[in-house]
Order: C-alpha cells, then structure tokens, then sequence
C-alpha cells in the first residue's frame, strides 16, 4: 500500500520567516496530494492541494511543489504569523482514500 | 462544500461496552470513509463507507470490532464494539467533493475506561 513519509516532525521558526515541509510517497499511481492544517482541538482543515497534471500551485502565502519522478512534494509557508501555528499532515490519494503522514508541528514564534 | 456534523462530539464509555457515533452530511455524497487519529497522532484510515453494501475495511481493522452502516448517500454510522481502553481516540467521517477534495467531519473524542 501506499507509505507517506513527512520531515520535519517539528519545525519552529520566527514569524515573517518561511517554513518548508517535505513530504515522499510509494505509489506512483497517485495522482492527488493534500495538504491539512490541524489546530487543537480542531478537524484537519484542506488548505491546499496538488494534482499530479502541474508542478506548482499557488495560494496567497502558502504553495506547493510536486516532483512526480521523484515522488516528492512540498509546502511552503512564507512570512509566517503566529496563526500558522498548527499541525500540518501531507497525504497521498490511493483510490480516493488518503494516506497520511506523520504530521509536522509547525511553531511561529513573534 | 458540504456541511458534516458527527454525533456525539465526545464520550466517555467504559471497557467491554460500544459506541454508536453517526455521521450526517447536508448533501448527497458517494464516497464516505472513516479515520482514526489517535492522541497525538495522524489520521488512518479505518474504512470506506459503501452505500447499499458492506464497508471495505483496511488492514488491521475488522468488520465485527467496527462494523459500519450507510443506508443512504448522507449518513453513516461506525460502531466501536467491546472497547478497550486502546480504543481512546478521535473518530472522523470524511466525504469527497465534486474536484476530489476530502472534508472531515468534527470528530468524536472517545475515552474509554
């Protein structure tokens, strides 16, 4: 089955900075990669996902890479506040279910 | 997208009993799956929900512990059954929209003791 892994398992930057988190995945069948943020307390929340038809997208400060060849994707995060401080999980679609990864607890510090 | 409410939003039941927790959608969906998220955790995934037939469960996860109804393209139901302290965890439902999206219902924060 699929295997999705995330890195890092915890990231803390200053705000303004930028936050980078990487994700790999198995299948190469997978064609959709979300990404979730998850406050506490809270359901996980799509905040943006990748189809495996473009390279890049785009959403106001938050962006996503996928490199199908080497099946990897990526969120960045740039001029991070204290409110992008949540859990965030990748996944990979495997026949409309997902497959997630560990999560990253992301910290913004002021 | 599609308003999804879960019932009840937390419980605390004791060992060797069972849960019923529902899931209701605001519009008709075809896929419905159910996760769990245990304390500090990510998501996995227990189940699809199939409409009209028995629920395709992943590995590690049985029909008799987490049997699983959908009568129709708006609700289902998980049960936990015999609960084991183990068994604490959150419980979603999630449903997929029109573009592939998967949304997730509010949880159910189950502690059993």
């Amino acid at each position: 089955g699929e295997n999705v892994e995330q890195h890092p398992s915890t990231l803390s930057v200053q705000e303004g900075d930028s936050a980078v988190i990487k994700c790999t995945y198995s299948d190469s069948a997978s064609n959709y990669f979300p990404w979730y943020k998850q406050e506490l307390g809270k359901r996980p929340q799509l905040i943006i996902d990748i189809r495996s038809n473009v390279g890049e997208k785009k959403d106001q400060r938050i962006a996503v890479t996928l490199n199908k060849t080497a099946k990897h994707f990526s969120l960045h995060i740039t001029e991070t506040q204290p409110e992008d401080s949540a859990v965030y999980f990748c996944a990979a679609e495997s026949g409309y279910a997902l497959n997630f990864g560990k999560g990253t607890s992301l910290l913004v510090t002021p | 997208s599609a308003v999804i409410s879960q019932k009840p939003s937390r419980d605390i039941c004791q060992r060797g009993t069972s849960l019923t927790i529902q899931c209701q959608v605001d519009s008709q969906v075809t896929m419905m799956f159910w996760y769990r998220q245990q304390p500090g955790q990510s998501l996995t995934l227990i189940a699809t929900a199939n409409q009209g037939s028995e629920a395709t469960y992943e590995s590690g996860f049985v029909i008799d512990k987490f049997p699983i109804s959908r009568p129709n393209l708006t609700f289902s139901t998980l049960t936990v059954s015999n609960m084991s302290p183990e068994d604490s965890s959150i419980y979603l439902c999630s449903v997929v929209g029109g573009l592939n999206e998967q949304f997730f219902g509010p949880g159910t924060r189950l502690t059993v003791l």
